[in-house]
């Protein structure tokens, strides 16, 4: 079956503009999780979804970062007025969820590298 | 809150070698414990888990115990080969919530 999906697999963008990635997860997976990983740099949790309840926007590292995720499907994650220092690859990962959630897989997507000039 | 500290790298080994990387936890509750791995050029995927103590998680040769006593899940492998070089991620997974956090990720290269 599919996986999770993500688009664009590449970004080029102008210091100060905003950029859209989204997301789409595997059918039936209720978590979502956005990451980022910067060159060198390990896995940095950005906000998670889970079914209906509010997400935890714990890891989002300034107020020019949102996400959304519409339907209970489909995420967007928003930069406003990009810095060079956003430049990652932005990784996106989802997992079925169970009640009491013990062990689940999580299963990423291939990300979007996004490049601030 | 819950995070993982893992051994930091990176970890440069000839074929054939033993591998150990160190993880240890911190969790307020009873959580599931991950490696992910990330070979050259591909997203990262499950390598192997364990969801309570004692539990040994293992898959292609490679293997880790849930010590809760030591808080720790250590990745081994008693032979390394050129094709495991890639970068390993250990993580834990929070049953009350879902939530997940992910160590910074431990480079291996293995040279023939």
């Amino acid at each position: 079956g599919a996986g999770v999906s993500q688009s664009p697999s590449n970004k080029v963008t102008e210091k100060g503009k905003d950029v859209e990635l989204r997301c789409d997860p595997i059918s039936g997976h209720t978590a979502l999780y956005w990451y980022r990983q910067s060159l060198g740099q390990g896995l940095e949790f950005l906000i998670y979804f889970q079914g209906n309840s509010a997400p935890d926007k714990s890891g989002l590292p300034s107020d020019r970062f949102s996400a959304e995720r519409t339907g209970g499907s489909v995420s967007t994650l928003t930069i406003q007025r990009t810095q060079q220092e956003d430049s990652a690859v932005y990784l996106c990962a989802s997992s079925l969820a169970l009640a009491g959630g013990h062990g689940d897989e999580q299963y990423f997507g291939p990300g979007t590298r996004l490049t601030v000039t | 809150g819950n995070s993982v500290t893992q051994m930091e790298g990176p970890v440069t080994l000839s074929e054939e070698a033993f591998l150990t990387i160190n993880c240890t936890y911190t969790a307020t509750g009873y959580p599931s414990l991950f490696w992910y791995v990330q070979y050259p050029g591909e997203g990262l995927q499950l390598l192997l888990k364990a969801t309570k103590a004692d539990d040994k998680g293992s898959n292609k040769g490679f293997e880790a115990t849930y010590r809760k006593e030591t808080t720790s899940f250590h990745l081994e492998k008693g032979s390394v080969q050129v094709s495991d070089s890639a970068v390993y991620f250990c993580a834990l997974s929070d049953p009350a919530n879902n939530d997940m956090r992910f160590g910074a990720g431990t480079r291996l290269t293995v040279k023939p």
